[in-house]
């Protein structure tokens, strides 16, 4: 299976620990995104990267967050001093730039990971 | 303030019928138009998308109907299989404006699917 990988699936944590989270894209993919997904909602976009640079955050995405993508390949997402309101579902999803161009828009399409479910007690 | 709206939360229909999911927007600025298929511990899987120069585009069962005019789009499933009930999110992005989705998709919140046998 050559799809986006997330891990851990399940992060179980006490409040004011931290947290790493690990994803791998789809390997000729060059853009990787991380989204928050809670309870009846649909995903938020946290932060995005081309090749190894962060290129935007989200307002969501607090100081307690970091995000890397050291070589341009796996990324991991940090959340230290964990809170109840961090439990969430983490998403990653990876694409291949193709330009911003409307006709060429297939290249854009998002892959998610099957999510990492961190738990804050 | 909700950017992409999908105002029902549920759909029951028989199968073989059509489903018809919809779904709207406020930014004008977003010219790029998706659809993702949830299962339960699953990541969002992509169906199906449409850029803003298109009012139609098609995939086998599914279909997708966009109407710049009314800030309005929906998924057509015909004929609605068991395995389409899932959770169907709609999803939208700013390529021109961002250089290429660089800010990300907006999603709405999801409209639960169930076909009835």
């Amino acid at each position: 299976d050559t799809g986006v990988s997330q891990d851990p699936r399940h992060k179980i944590t006490k409040r004011g620990q931290n947290v790493t989270f690990r994803c791998d894209p789809i390997s000729e993919h060059n853009r990787l995104y991380w989204y928050r997904q809670t309870l009846g909602q649909g995903p938020e976009f946290l932060t995005y990267f081309q090749n190894e640079a962060q290129l935007e955050k989200s307002r969501l995405l607090s100081d307690r967050f970091s995000a890397e993508r050291p070589k341009g390949s796996f990324s991991t997402l940090e959340i230290q001093r964990t809170e109840q309101g961090d439990s969430a579902m983490y998403l990653c999803a990876s694409s291949l730039a193709s330009g911003g161009q409307l006709l060429d828009l297939a290249k854009n399409i998002q892959y998610f990971g099957a999510g990492t479910r961190l738990s804050v007690l | 303030d909700q950017q992409v709206k999908q105002n029902s939360p549920s759909l029951s229909v028989q199968e073989g019928r059509i489903s018809i999911l919809n779904c709207d927007y406020t930014n004008s600025m977003f010219d790029y138009f998706l659809w993702y298929k949830k299962y339960p511990a699953e990541g969002p899987t992509f169906l199906i998308s449409i850029s803003s120069i298109k009012d139609k585009n098609e995939d086998g069962r599914f279909t997708v109907f966009l109407n710049k005019s009314a800030k309005h789009l929906s998924l057509h499933i015909v004929p609605s299989q068991p395995g389409d009930s899932a959770v169907y999110f709609c999803a939208a992005s700013r390529e021109l404006y961002s250089g290429g989705g660089a800010d990300g998709l907006t999603f709405g919140k999801g409209t639960h699917l169930i076909i009835q046998p």
